[in-house]
């Protein structure tokens, strides 16, 4: 069975204060692994796809990398127009299957 | 774009009742899914649909049936609805190797 842990649940963070959040993952053949960005009251906004270990992408504050087990959201130098939660998924390996995702972290970034 | 639109926004029922979620969406994706999301238990997959005349349970479909009734449209519905349903539904859709699209989300409560 696919499963995604995420952590730390919740991270509160200075504004300028980097940090990363964690996702561990076990999926049988790994198609492909997302991150997601939800505000309050609204539905979830894709961030990034990454497909292979040792794959990065950036946008704005934010680099997502992948490894075999594991993937990490790098926020660098945050705002706090950053905060929200932060969503990570899995696909297994048909582009049919659904997506698997955690229980997600809550970033609070206080100016 | 309107990307995918769900309807009603909020909703409120009394045990027993019925009603259908809708769903739909208007960029020709090929994927339809119903998740919702609970505090603490992260996104849940009800019911999906790889194209356009096939649906497949998901994690939690018990006392739920979907309709692909169309490309465009994927409702949920809820034949009695029980308290244990209280929840924030949301619709996506996909192409195959993309992210998902999501909606913008139900508040569902039954009292």
């Amino acid at each position: 069975e696919d499963q995604v842990t995420q952590s730390p649940e919740a991270l509160r963070l200075q504004e300028g204060e980097s940090s990363s959040l964690n996702c561990s993952y076990t999926v049988s053949g790994l198609r492909g692994l997302f991150w997601y960005r939800q505000d309050p009251g609204k539905g979830p906004e894709f961030l990034f796809t990454l497909y292979s270990a040792g794959e990065e992408k950036e946008k704005e504050r934010l680099k997502a990398t992948l490894t075999k087990k594991e993937s990490f959201l790098h926020i660098t130098a945050p705002k706090p127009e950053d905060s929200a939660t932060y969503l990570c998924a899995v696909q297994g390996p048909s582009g049919n299957t659904p997506l698997v995702f955690g229980k997600g972290t809550r970033l609070s970034v206080i100016a | 774009n309107a990307g995918v639109t769900q309807t009603p926004k909020f909703q409120v029922l009394k045990t027993g009742q019925s009603m259908t979620l809708q769903c739909a969406q208007d960029m020709n994706h090929n994927s339809m899914y119903w998740y919702r999301q609970d505090p603490g238990m992260g996104l849940r997959l009800i019911y999906y649909s790889a194209s356009e005349g096939t649906t497949d349970k998901g994690e939690v479909p018990n006392g739920y049936n979907v309709s692909r009734l169309n490309k465009r449209e994927f409702s949920l519905r809820l034949e009695s609805a029980a308290p244990s349903q209280t929840s924030v539904y949301f619709c996506a859709s996909s192409a195959s190797n993309y992210g998902y699209t999501f909606g913008s989300g139900t508040r569902l409560t039954v009292v």
